[in-house]
């Protein structure tokens, strides 16, 4: 069976620093990987997905992700994160043909002080 | 405005009660999906429609009973639950392909029921 696993369930920075959020995922196949983001009171939203070609993925609010086939990994990435960026992240991942059957991480909160 | 609304934003009920929770998308999409999301905890997936047909029951109890009556409109029927099922239940769509494909849409989720079981 598919799993994720997100290493930090929390972090804490400041304005201006730069974010990694990192995940592994498990299967042996081809994936397809997402990550969304759940601002505070808000629902979930995709911040960016890979399907197959350029594994380094570019998404919306100056984030970018890259998949590492030989690390089973889809680390999140923001070089300068902003107050504004305080939400949960949550990788996702889910198989070809799977008809939309997604694994999700347990989430990292993110916490940008000013 | 996600597309995907759910009702009721909050529900406290007693292990006895009988309760539905509701879910309506406007995206035209084909697949919906009820996700539970409890606190440092991964979303659970709990059921997967496809063109208004069940395609996956994620060894959910069956005091959670989906209806889903057309492509736009789901369900959550809630009968004698527990308080560990106390949780956001999240609702999704998505749009699928038809034909076997790489390409599976995104999720697209609505804001939650928050349920609180006494």
């Amino acid at each position: 069976a598919q799993s994720v696993s997100q290493h930090n369930h929390h972090v804490i920075l400041s304005e201006a620093a730069s974010l990694e959020l990192g995940c592994n995922y498990s299967y042996g196949g081809t994936v397809n990987l997402f990550w969304y983001v759940q601002y505070p009171g808000q629902h979930l939203q995709l911040l960016l997905k890979y399907f197959s070609g350029d594994p380094l993925v570019k998404g919306i609010k100056g984030f970018e992700a890259e998949f590492i086939k030989s690390k089973f990994s889809f680390n999140l990435r923001k070089p300068s994160v902003q107050w504004s960026d305080t939400a949960e992240y949550f990788c996702a991942v889910n198989a070809p043909y799977s008809w939309g059957k997604f694994q999700f991480g347990a989430g990292t909160q993110v916490v940008v002080t000013p | 405005e996600t597309g995907v609304t759910q009702t009721p934003r909050h529900l406290v009920m007693g292990m006895t009660n009988k309760k539905s929770l509701k879910c309506e998308q406007h995206l035209g999409h084909n697949a919906m999906y009820w996700y539970k999301q409890s606190a440092k905890k991964p979303l659970e997936l709990m059921f997967v429609y496809n063109f208004k047909e069940q395609t996956e029951n994620n060894s959910v109890p069956s005091r959670f009973s989906p209806e889903c009556p057309n492509s736009s409109h789901l369900f959550l029927h809630l009968h004698t639950l527990q308080p560990e099922d106390s949780a956001l239940y999240l609702c999704a769509s998505s749009q699928e392909a038809q034909t076997s494909g790489r390409d599976t849409g995104e999720l697209f989720f609505g804001e939650g029921s928050r349920l609180t079981v006494l």
